[in-house]
């Protein structure tokens, strides 16, 4: 009963370095989401996907890029890193379905610090 | 994008009732509203969510207004593990999908 799961749960990495977070869900859900959240503030849209090959940008999109070449998978590549993008970064993925299914489940974060 | 309005804070009693608002006047008819919460230390976790009609699960019901351009999320007896951020959000209807957190309302609860 894994859900989405992200990896690596913690990372430090140095200014101009790049990353690429994993994410991966096995409940075959068409949506999928990443976030960032700064300390004590609430979550900031970055990419979404609404199926494979199909993605576009949300509120925060500068500094990252994604991709989605299966439905399991949605990673997040930072292409050099500044300290700016010190953050937790939490990936979601919800059911096509409206109505009653429509339910985001959560990754349990990847915490990054960028130094 | 239609948006959602929350009080920054609320304090509550333990085995208290809890009425968390939101207003989301610019709602459009298909977007469903949402509510989610963040435990410390942990990512968001859904609680509940409804189109026009008022909700009830086993966490909490949720109270749609009439016009729907405001929610209440009503946990019927706090306790401390409620301690949480507690976020509205609305669902759009149609092809974009995306999924808008604001800044929630932090929940105390006391003993």
């Amino acid at each position: 009963n894994a859900g989405v799961t992200q990896t690596p749960k913690f990372r430090i990495l140095k200014i101009g370095q790049s990353m690429t977070l994993q994410c991966t869900q096995d409940m075959n859900h068409n949506y999928m989401y990443w976030y960032r959240q700064d300390p004590g503030m609430g979550l900031k849209l970055i990419y979404y996907s609404v199926g494979a090959g199909i993605t576009d940008k949300g509120e925060v999109p500068n500094g990252y890029n994604v991709s989605r070449s299966t439905t399991e998978d949605f990673p997040l590549r930072l292409e050099l890193a500044a300290p700016s993008q010190t953050s937790v970064y939490f990936c979601a993925s919800r059911p096509t379905d409206r109505g009653f299914n429509e339910k985001l489940f959560f990754g349990s974060g990847t915490q990054l610090s960028v130094l | 994008d239609a948006k959602t309005t929350q009080p920054n804070s609320m304090e509550s009693n333990e085995e208290e009732p809890v009425h968390l608002p939101c207003n989301h006047s610019t709602i459009s008819g298909t977007d469903y509203i949402h509510w989610y919460r963040q435990l410390p230390s942990q990512g968001p976790e859904y609680v509940i969510h409804g189109l026009t009609s008022n909700v009830n699960n086993r966490m909490a019901s949720l109270a749609i207004a009439e016009d729907r351009k405001s929610s209440t999320l009503i946990l019927h007896r706090a306790t401390l593990r409620d301690a949480a951020v507690y976020y509205c959000i609305l669902s759009y209807g149609g092809a974009t999908n995306k999924l808008i957190f604001g800044t929630g309302t932090l929940l105390a609860v006391q003993p």
